[in-house]
Protein backbone atom coordinates (compact mmCIF):
# COMPACT_ATOMS: atom_id res chain seq x y z
CA UNK A 1 0.00 0.00 0.00
CA UNK A 2 1.21 3.84 -0.40
CA UNK A 3 1.02 6.45 2.29
CA UNK A 4 1.38 9.56 1.63
CA UNK A 5 1.83 13.06 4.21
CA UNK A 6 1.49 16.46 3.93
CA UNK A 7 0.72 19.50 5.86
CA UNK A 8 -2.84 20.93 5.80
CA UNK A 9 -2.91 24.35 5.68
CA UNK A 10 0.44 26.70 5.25
CA UNK A 11 0.54 30.72 4.76
CA UNK A 12 3.15 32.57 3.28
CA UNK A 13 3.22 36.16 2.35
CA UNK A 14 3.39 37.83 -1.55
CA UNK A 15 7.16 37.98 -2.41
CA UNK A 16 8.28 35.22 0.27
CA UNK A 17 9.45 31.82 -0.61
CA UNK A 18 7.44 28.81 0.83
CA UNK A 19 8.71 24.92 0.58
CA UNK A 20 5.72 22.34 0.94
CA UNK A 21 6.77 18.75 2.19
CA UNK A 22 5.55 15.54 1.52
CA UNK A 23 6.53 12.37 2.66
CA UNK A 24 5.46 8.71 1.28
CA UNK A 25 6.03 4.88 1.85
CA UNK A 26 5.15 3.08 -0.69
CA UNK A 27 5.79 -0.82 -1.74
CA UNK A 28 6.41 0.52 -5.42
CA UNK A 29 7.84 3.72 -6.66
CA UNK A 30 7.65 5.25 -9.88
CA UNK A 31 7.79 8.68 -9.83
CA UNK A 32 6.02 11.50 -7.97
CA UNK A 33 4.22 14.14 -9.03
CA UNK A 34 2.99 17.71 -8.02
CA UNK A 35 -0.72 19.25 -8.70
CA UNK A 36 -2.12 22.50 -7.71
CA UNK A 37 -5.45 22.45 -7.29
CA UNK A 38 -7.45 26.20 -7.21
CA UNK A 39 -10.96 25.98 -5.62
CA UNK A 40 -13.28 24.71 -7.72
CA UNK A 41 -10.93 23.40 -10.29
CA UNK A 42 -9.12 20.30 -11.69
CA UNK A 43 -6.15 19.28 -10.56
CA UNK A 44 -2.68 20.69 -13.11
CA UNK A 45 0.51 18.84 -13.39
CA UNK A 46 3.50 21.04 -11.88
CA UNK A 47 6.42 18.35 -11.98
CA UNK A 48 7.52 14.91 -12.06
CA UNK A 49 10.51 13.60 -10.40
CA UNK A 50 11.85 10.17 -10.02
CA UNK A 51 15.28 10.15 -9.50
CA UNK A 52 17.24 11.83 -6.82
CA UNK A 53 17.46 15.80 -6.57
CA UNK A 54 15.80 18.68 -7.88
CA UNK A 55 14.07 19.81 -10.50
CA UNK A 56 13.41 23.49 -11.05
CA UNK A 57 11.09 25.01 -13.70
CA UNK A 58 10.71 28.95 -13.51
CA UNK A 59 9.42 29.62 -10.03
CA UNK A 60 8.51 26.49 -9.09
CA UNK A 61 11.15 23.38 -8.07
CA UNK A 62 10.73 20.26 -6.81
CA UNK A 63 12.68 17.79 -4.88
CA UNK A 64 13.00 14.00 -4.27
CA UNK A 65 14.80 12.10 -2.43
CA UNK A 66 13.70 8.34 -2.76
CA UNK A 67 16.07 7.10 -0.05
CA UNK A 68 14.58 9.26 2.79
CA UNK A 69 10.84 9.11 1.28
CA UNK A 70 10.39 12.58 0.98
CA UNK A 71 9.84 15.36 -1.93
CA UNK A 72 9.23 19.16 -1.50
CA UNK A 73 7.82 21.82 -3.93
CA UNK A 74 9.67 25.21 -3.48
CA UNK A 75 7.61 28.16 -4.31
CA UNK A 76 9.42 31.55 -5.02
CA UNK A 77 8.41 35.04 -5.50
CA UNK A 78 5.02 33.87 -4.19
CA UNK A 79 1.83 35.71 -5.43
CA UNK A 80 -1.50 35.75 -4.63
CA UNK A 81 -2.45 33.62 -7.75
CA UNK A 82 -0.13 30.95 -6.04
CA UNK A 83 -2.99 30.61 -3.34
CA UNK A 84 -4.27 26.70 -3.76
CA UNK A 85 -3.90 23.41 -2.72
CA UNK A 86 -0.70 21.42 -3.77
CA UNK A 87 -1.35 17.59 -4.10
CA UNK A 88 1.93 14.80 -3.96
CA UNK A 89 0.83 12.01 -6.14
CA UNK A 90 2.89 9.18 -6.11
CA UNK A 91 2.97 6.52 -8.81
CA UNK A 92 3.09 2.59 -8.32
CA UNK A 93 4.06 0.04 -10.32
CA UNK A 94 2.87 -2.45 -12.58
CA UNK A 95 -0.33 -0.47 -13.76
CA UNK A 96 1.37 2.67 -12.54
CA UNK A 97 -1.68 3.94 -10.43
CA UNK A 98 -1.41 7.33 -9.01
CA UNK A 99 -2.31 7.69 -5.29
CA UNK A 100 -2.52 11.38 -3.55
CA UNK A 101 -1.97 13.00 -0.21
CA UNK A 102 -4.53 14.82 0.96
CA UNK A 103 -2.67 18.20 -0.29
CA UNK A 104 -1.25 21.38 1.15
CA UNK A 105 -4.09 24.75 1.18
CA UNK A 106 -1.31 27.17 0.86
CA UNK A 107 -3.00 30.95 1.52
CA UNK A 108 -0.45 33.77 -0.03
CA UNK A 109 -1.60 36.90 1.99
CA UNK A 110 -0.59 40.88 0.44
CA UNK B 1 -5.70 20.22 -28.06
CA UNK B 2 -8.94 19.18 -26.42
CA UNK B 3 -8.99 18.82 -22.58
CA UNK B 4 -11.26 16.13 -20.55
CA UNK B 5 -14.20 16.63 -20.87
CA UNK B 6 -17.09 15.74 -18.66
CA UNK B 7 -20.70 15.98 -17.46
CA UNK B 8 -22.94 17.17 -15.94
CA UNK B 9 -20.36 19.76 -13.81
CA UNK B 10 -23.30 19.48 -10.96
CA UNK B 11 -25.60 16.99 -10.00
CA UNK B 12 -27.91 17.11 -6.78
CA UNK B 13 -29.94 14.08 -5.69
CA UNK B 14 -31.58 12.57 -3.02
CA UNK B 15 -30.28 9.24 -1.52
CA UNK B 16 -31.50 6.26 -2.99
CA UNK B 17 -31.92 7.83 -5.88
CA UNK B 18 -28.69 6.95 -8.55
CA UNK B 19 -27.24 9.28 -10.68
CA UNK B 20 -24.47 8.71 -13.65
CA UNK B 21 -21.67 10.71 -14.92
CA UNK B 22 -20.10 10.68 -18.29
CA UNK B 23 -16.30 11.52 -19.12
CA UNK B 24 -14.65 11.72 -22.81
CA UNK B 25 -10.70 11.39 -22.59
CA UNK B 26 -8.35 13.53 -24.67
CA UNK B 27 -7.86 11.67 -28.13
CA UNK B 28 -5.80 8.71 -28.08
CA UNK B 29 -4.85 8.40 -24.30
CA UNK B 30 -5.10 5.22 -23.46
CA UNK B 31 -5.77 5.34 -19.49
CA UNK B 32 -8.80 6.50 -17.84
CA UNK B 33 -9.30 7.12 -14.18
CA UNK B 34 -12.30 8.00 -12.16
CA UNK B 35 -11.25 10.00 -8.60
CA UNK B 36 -13.67 10.78 -5.90
CA UNK B 37 -12.85 14.58 -4.14
CA UNK B 38 -14.73 15.04 -0.75
CA UNK B 39 -13.71 18.52 0.20
CA UNK B 40 -10.66 18.93 1.52
CA UNK B 41 -9.06 15.89 0.60
CA UNK B 42 -7.16 14.80 -1.87
CA UNK B 43 -8.41 12.63 -5.02
CA UNK B 44 -9.27 9.10 -4.31
CA UNK B 45 -9.20 6.63 -7.16
CA UNK B 46 -11.75 4.67 -7.84
CA UNK B 47 -11.11 2.86 -11.26
CA UNK B 48 -8.93 2.64 -13.47
CA UNK B 49 -9.14 1.67 -17.10
CA UNK B 50 -6.34 0.80 -19.62
CA UNK B 51 -8.20 0.65 -23.17
CA UNK B 52 -11.23 -0.71 -22.19
CA UNK B 53 -9.95 -3.20 -19.95
CA UNK B 54 -10.45 -2.30 -16.14
CA UNK B 55 -6.72 -2.78 -14.18
CA UNK B 56 -7.60 -1.03 -10.66
CA UNK B 57 -11.02 -0.80 -9.09
CA UNK B 58 -9.78 -1.90 -5.34
CA UNK B 59 -11.39 1.09 -3.79
CA UNK B 60 -14.48 1.17 -5.76
CA UNK B 61 -17.83 0.20 -3.79
CA UNK B 62 -18.70 -2.19 -6.18
CA UNK B 63 -22.15 -2.58 -4.47
CA UNK B 64 -23.19 0.56 -5.62
CA UNK B 65 -20.47 1.64 -7.85
CA UNK B 66 -20.05 0.36 -11.57
CA UNK B 67 -18.34 2.21 -14.46
CA UNK B 68 -17.79 1.12 -18.07
CA UNK B 69 -15.28 2.32 -21.02
CA UNK B 70 -16.56 0.47 -23.98
CA UNK B 71 -14.89 1.03 -26.84
CA UNK B 72 -11.87 2.10 -25.06
CA UNK B 73 -12.93 5.93 -25.24
CA UNK B 74 -16.13 7.66 -23.31
CA UNK B 75 -16.50 6.25 -19.83
CA UNK B 76 -19.61 6.31 -17.93
CA UNK B 77 -19.11 6.52 -13.69
CA UNK B 78 -22.65 5.20 -12.09
CA UNK B 79 -23.99 5.22 -8.32
CA UNK B 80 -26.98 3.03 -7.58
CA UNK B 81 -28.45 3.54 -4.95
CA UNK B 82 -26.84 7.01 -3.58
CA UNK B 83 -25.89 7.73 0.05
CA UNK B 84 -25.15 10.88 1.85
CA UNK B 85 -21.43 10.14 1.95
CA UNK B 86 -21.00 10.05 -1.71
CA UNK B 87 -21.63 13.78 -1.91
CA UNK B 88 -18.23 14.88 -3.61
CA UNK B 89 -16.43 15.73 -6.57
CA UNK B 90 -15.92 13.02 -8.83
CA UNK B 91 -13.07 13.79 -11.40
CA UNK B 92 -12.25 11.89 -14.28
CA UNK B 93 -8.66 12.16 -15.74
CA UNK B 94 -6.89 10.57 -18.79
CA UNK B 95 -3.15 9.73 -19.57
CA UNK B 96 -1.67 8.45 -23.03
CA UNK B 97 -0.31 5.75 -20.62
CA UNK B 98 3.55 6.66 -22.73
CA UNK B 99 5.49 5.49 -19.63
CA UNK B 100 5.16 6.18 -15.86
CA UNK B 101 6.40 9.85 -16.53
CA UNK B 102 3.17 10.37 -18.14
CA UNK B 103 1.07 13.00 -15.88
CA UNK B 104 -2.60 12.71 -15.47
CA UNK B 105 -4.64 15.26 -17.19
CA UNK B 106 -8.20 16.52 -15.33
CA UNK B 107 -11.61 17.28 -16.52
CA UNK B 108 -12.94 19.96 -14.46
CA UNK B 109 -15.61 17.55 -12.51
CA UNK B 110 -19.17 16.92 -11.57
CA UNK B 111 -20.08 17.99 -8.19
CA UNK B 112 -22.38 16.09 -6.41
CA UNK B 113 -24.84 16.51 -3.77
CA UNK B 114 -26.99 14.05 -2.05
CA UNK B 115 -29.82 15.89 -0.36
Amino acid sequence: GQNIDQPTEMTATEGAIVQINCTYQTSGFNGLFWYQQHAGEAPTFLSYNVLDGLEEKGRFSSFLSRSKGYSYLLLKELQMKDSASYLCAVRGTGFQKLVFGTGTRLLVSP
Amino acid sequence: EAGVAQSPRYKIIEKRQSVAFWCNPISGHATLYWYQQILGQGPKLLIQFQNNGVVDDSQLPKDRFSAERLKGVDSTLKIQPAKLEDSAVYLCASSSGGGASSPLHFGNGTRLTVT
